[in-house]
Parts: C-alpha cells; structure tokens; sequence
C-alpha cells in the first residue's frame, strides 16, 4: 500500500518571505514523487518531481522540492512566496514498480499575504 | 486547446439514474486514468488504462462504475444507479509513456451532483 500525508491543512506566509508545504509519503518501492498545484476553478497543474538523481529538484514558477529517503519526505518549498502563490497545493506518490495509480494527499492551501 | 478536455463539466442528475462522463485526452497520450475528488480531500484513483486495455481498477470502483476507452484515444466514465455518494469531482488526466515516469496533464473535471 501507499500513502501520503500533508499534515497541514493550511499554510500562511507573507509575501517575499520562503515558505514550505511539507509531505511525507509510505511506499513499498521507489517512490516517484510530484507536486501538483491547483488554481480555483482551474484543473490540476504540474509542479515538479523526483524520479531519482538529485534529492532537490527544480520546478515550475521558482518552486523545489527536497527528497529525504530516510525521513521519507518531500517538501515543497520556495525562497521567496508571491501572492499569486495562493492556491492549493498536492503532493503525490507512485510506486516505481507501478506505472499506473498514484496517491494524493488531502492538500494544503497555501495563502501568502501582501 | 490541445489540453485534455472532459464533458460534461457538470451534471446534476436524480437517485438511481444513470450518468456517463467523456474524456478527451492528449492525442499522443497513450495512459488514460481517472480520479474522484470531494471538498476537502485529495483525488482519489479510480482506474487506469494504457492505450484500450484496462490495467487497474480500485476496489472504490464498484460494480455500479464501468470505464472504456474503446480505441485507445478517448475514455467513458459509467455511473449506474447514482447514489448521492456519487457526488463528487471526476478527473481524467493522461499522460505519455515514453520517457520513463511522467507526469498526468489533468483535465477540468466533470461535477456530479446526485439529489
């Protein structure tokens, strides 16, 4: 089984401050891991993600994200937040073994405050 | 729009009808999978194809939800005897093979409201 845990529903920074939406995640094999961001009334977009290689990606719109095989975890963060930052946002896990069903977590709306 | 689109964007329909959902995806997708999402949680998988073959179904899937993508392009989402449960966001996302694990471009989502 696989599982995904954002443990917080919602995060508050202000604008030009960093910020970080934390994941943690349970998988059997390699994880493949992403984060989605989802805009209100706009589907679900494409963030970044790690595959293997390099503990810290880079993705879409300045954001990062660092693996941490022995904390199991991979946080999305970001140096300097912008109000139009402001939406939701979904960490996802897939087992490397299977190409087919990823787990999302339960989100985590992200306002940042001018 | 080359995205991948879904129709109906909403339905709204009464207990114990059926309701049928389509989804467009990206033309040289060949990975077809669709999700349910309610307020407050994330989406949760339903079934996933690759090209017209069926290879996992979750075991939210019950046997009143049928899925096919008849010719490998697009993909039918089956609800019979809708229960208010059903109420909820469906999405379809795809995705290419090659290239090893990619990400899913996801469509707008069709809402169901069962009254």
């Amino acid at each position: 089984a696989q599982s995904v845990a954002q443990p917080e529903d919602q995060v508050n920074v202000a604008e030009g401050n960093p910020l970080t939406v934390k994941c943690t995640y349970s998988v059997s094999g390699n994880p493949y891991l992403f984060w989605y961001v989802q805009y209100p009334n706009r589907g679900l977009q494409f963030l970044l993600k790690y595959i293997t290689g390099d503990n810290l990606v880079k993705g879409s719109y300045g954001f990062e994200a660092e693996f941490n095989k022995s904390q199991t975890s991979f946080h999305l963060k970001k140096p300097s937040a912008l109000v139009s930052d402001s939406a939701l946002y979904f960490c996802a896990v897939r087992d490397g073994g299977n190409a087919g069903k990823s787990t999302f977590g339960d989100g985590t709306t992200l306002t940042v405050k001018p | 729009d080359t995205g991948v689109s879904q129709d109906p964007r909403h339905k709204i329909t009464k207990r114990g009808q059926n309701v049928t959902f389509r989804c467009d995806p990206i033309s040289e997708h060949n990975r077809l999978y669709w999700y349910r999402q309610t307020l407050g949680q994330g989406p949760e998988f339903l079934t996933y194809f690759q090209n017209e073959a069926q290879l996992e179904k979750s075991r939210l899937l019950s046997d009143r939800f049928s899925a096919e993508r008849p010719k490998g392009s697009f993909s039918t989402l089956e609800i019979q005897r809708t229960e208010q449960g059903d109420s909820a966001m469906y999405l379809c996302a795809s995705s290419p093979r090659a290239g090893g694990p990619n990400e899913q471009f996801f469509g707008p989502g069709t809402r169901l409201t069962v009254l």
